[in-house]
């Protein structure tokens, strides 16, 4: 049962344009959400979180959006850049516990 | 960000021998780190959750025996692949939560160990 869904395994965007991630889950008592991003032979790294109590938190050009209502959490990246290209997980979280991994989305952003 | 460590990166062992991999939090104090595995082109999967000075929480269908967990302190968590088969190759990641400092419940993860077994 995937409580976590990335539907797009990849997208390709073009350099200082928007990335936009999605992500949905099943379970509404997650409380807590985060994106990582992840190259290659290597650990996620963690970009932004945001908790349920709100629906925005911008870092940089990093802003991450939540809409409860349809259990819909998006990643944007604004402008794209080439560094960017990389698979970004979205995680939930449930009152502290383990996080919930999405699948993965992989970026590509062309210069 | 909080820095993990993992050691090694990478190990090519013999079937049937066992493979220890080391997680560390080089600037905090984890009480609490994750194991995860990656399998190619797919997500990260929750193997066991290891609270420092107590038994590791496995997640169903991780073999307990098999994959040896020990937390033996607040900054190092031990993964050990016993009795180690083709089928266990695979890309091992540790995570440590960060407790004040942060986002709450924020996993930061180490670099990765790949293991292959011939």
């Amino acid at each position: 049962d995937q409580q976590v869904k990335q539907n797009s395994p990849s997208l390709s965007v073009q350099e200082g344009r928007i990335s936009i991630l999605n992500c949905d889950y099943t379970n509404s008592m997650f409380d807590y959400f985060l994106w990582y991003k992840k190259y290659p032979a290597e650990g996620p790294t963690f970009l932004i979180s945001i908790s349920s109590i709100k629906d925005k938190n911008e870092d940089g050009r990093f802003t991450v959006f939540l809409n409860k209502s349809a259990k819909h959490l998006s990643l944007h990246i604004v402008p794209s850049q080439p560094g960017d290209s990389a698979v970004y997980f979205c995680a939930a979280s449930l009152y502290g516990n383990k996080l919930v991994f999405g699948a993965g989305t992989i970026l590509r952003v062309k210069s | 960000g909080a820095v993990v460590s993992q050691h090694p990166s990478r190990v090519i062992c013999k079937s049937g021998t066992s493979v220890k991999i080391e997680c560390r939090s080089l600037d905090f104090q984890a009480t609490t780190m994750f194991w995860y595995r990656q399998f190619p082109k797919q997500s990260l999967m929750l193997m066991a959750t290891s609270n420092e000075g107590s038994k590791a929480t496995y997640e169903q269908g991780v073999e307990k025996d098999k994959f040896l967990i020990n937390h033996a302190s607040l900054t190092l968590s031990t993964l050990t692949v016993t009795s180690a088969h083709p089928e266990d190759s695979s890309f091992y990641i540790c995570s440590a939560r960060v407790l004040g400092r942060g986002a709450r419940d924020t996993q930061y993860f180490g670099p990765g160990t790949r293991l292959t077994v011939l």
